[in-house]
């Protein structure tokens, strides 16, 4: 079984500049979510997707973060300006509700560098 | 709001020695607990859960943790540890309720020394 794909791996950009990330989750899993990771920090939750639907973007600091998983597969997250502060690891995951597992399963993330 | 700590930021050990990593949540309520690990290099993995139950719960790679209700901690453990366990590890509480999210502690990152 082929893992969470995301790309690029590595992205460094001045800060205004716009940047976005893609993730690829696991077939058949209905739940992504999209976590950053700032250094010293464990993940914190940016946006949960259910299909193609949002169920919580509380966290998501809608002024300059969006996110997108139009056709309930793939997903993108974009950062439009970035500042200095938004240098961290975006960490896509996947979870199948199917059988009330609760594992996400997590991709390789993107490094992100603002300068 | 929920909050997880992990009061051991960075841990060494020698191989063979015996290792105790705490995690401390504060809600209430009904709780999912889970440490996840991140080997160098590697993408974060499930090592344990527990939702109900057993307090004791057996995860990958010998390692186990206790749910002890009443001190609101998930400690981590293994007798015996090795080279290998090398990584970062982190706990992580969800409420056990409708769509709650996974909120993750900072993390306790591991050198086991050969």
């Amino acid at each position: 079984e082929a893992g969470v794909a995301q790309s690029p791996r590595y992205k460094i950009i001045e800060k205004r500049q716009s940047v976005a990330f893609w993730c690829n989750p696991i077939s058949g899993h209905a739940t992504l979510y999209w976590y950053q990771q700032i250094l010293g920090q464990g993940p914190k939750l940016l946006i949960q997707f259910q299909n193609n639907g949002v169920v919580d973007d509380s966290q998501l600091p809608k002024d300059r973060f969006s996110a997108e998983r139009l056709k309930g597969v793939d997903s993108t997250l974009k950062i439009q300006p970035a500042k200095l502060e938004d240098s961290a690891v975006y960490l896509c995951a996947s979870r199948n509700i199917a059988g009330g597992s609760y594992e996400q399963y997590f991709g390789p993330g993107t490094r992100l560098t603002v300068t | 709001a929920q909050s997880v700590s992990q009061h051991n930021h960075h841990v060494i050990l020698s191989e063979a020695a015996s290792l105790e990593l705490g995690c401390n949540y504060s809600y209430g309520g009904t709780v999912n607990l889970f440490w996840y690990v991140q080997y160098p290099g590697q993408h974060l993995q499930l090592l344990l859960k527990y939702f109900s139950g057993d307090p004791l719960v057996k995860g990958i790679k010998g390692f186990e943790a206790e749910f002890i209700k009443s001190k609101f901690s998930f400690n981590l453990r293994k007798p015996s540890v090795q080279w290998s366990d090398t990584a970062e590890y982190f706990c992580a509480v969800k409420k056990n309720t409708g769509f709650q999210k996974l909120v993750f502690g900072t993390g306790t990152r591991l050198l086991v020394s050969p």
